[in-house]
């Protein structure tokens, strides 16, 4: 069974920082482009970054340019997105997601991991 | 910058009814548009990509049509479990429409 498994959510003040990680199983992660996406409490869905298989290409939403990171450890099959200068308005639910084998959609997506930044 | 624009925001219906929703976006996309459905306190689930390929055990009653900007979903005909938040997608830059609330 495909499965991605996000940890690393906590509580957290503003300039804080954190490292999420998305452990992937049932599938060849190393084959695998990946995405981090996000929900704020009540809020629509919101692209955060990409990912290709050997982390030589990474991209960006403008929200968060310069203060997270994406990675990833091919042999760990686990994804990361790093945190740094926190905002209140970074407070969401963050999901891990897998980009389809054959195409450029994602197809999986894990259980979320809820950051709050908060004072 | 790319920007889907979702509509209604909120869709009333009712069991058995035959529902659409649109997604336009700013700028052409061709037809790599995908399609979520999301339950409340649950991640979405892919039901539609490349704008009308039915995701793998997602139900018939569901399709998508469309290409270039103008896309829409359509449920044939109403289930309680489907009464749900449904987003669409553009996997060139990956933005998200806004989402709609479909509710009863």
């Amino acid at each position: 069974e495909v499965q991605l498994v996000e940890s690393g959510g906590n509580l957290v003040q503003p300039g804080g920082s954190l490292r999420l990680s998305c452990s992937a199983s049932g599938f060849t992660f190393r084959n695998s482009w990946m995405h981090w996406v996000r929900q704020a409490p009540g809020q629509g869905l919101v692209w955060v970054s990409r990912i290709n298989t050997d982390a030589t290409n990474t991209m960006y939403a403008h929200s968060v340019r310069g203060r997270f990171t994406i990675s990833r450890d091919n042999a760990k099959n686990t994804l990361y997105l790093q945190m740094n200068s926190l905002r209140v308005e970074d407070t969401a639910t963050y999901y891990c997601a897998r980009v389809a084998d054959y195409d450029f959609f994602v197809d999986v997506w894990g259980q979320g991991t809820t950051v709050i930044v908060s004072s | 910058d790319m920007q889907m624009t979702q509509s209604p925001s909120t869709l009333s219906a009712s069991i058995g009814d035959r529902v659409t929703i649109t997604c336009r976006a700013s700028q052409s996309v061709r037809d790599w548009l995908a399609w979520y459905q999301q339950k409340p306190g649950k991640a979405p689930n892919l039901l539609i990509y490349k704008a009308s390929v039915l995701q793998s055990g997602a139900p018939s009653r569901f399709s998508g049509s469309g290409s270039g900007t103008e896309f829409t979903l359509t449920i044939s005909s109403l289930q309680p479990d489907d009464f749900a938040t449904y987003y669409c997608q553009e996997y060139n830059s990956y933005s998200f429409g806004q989402g709609t609330k479909l509710e009863i």
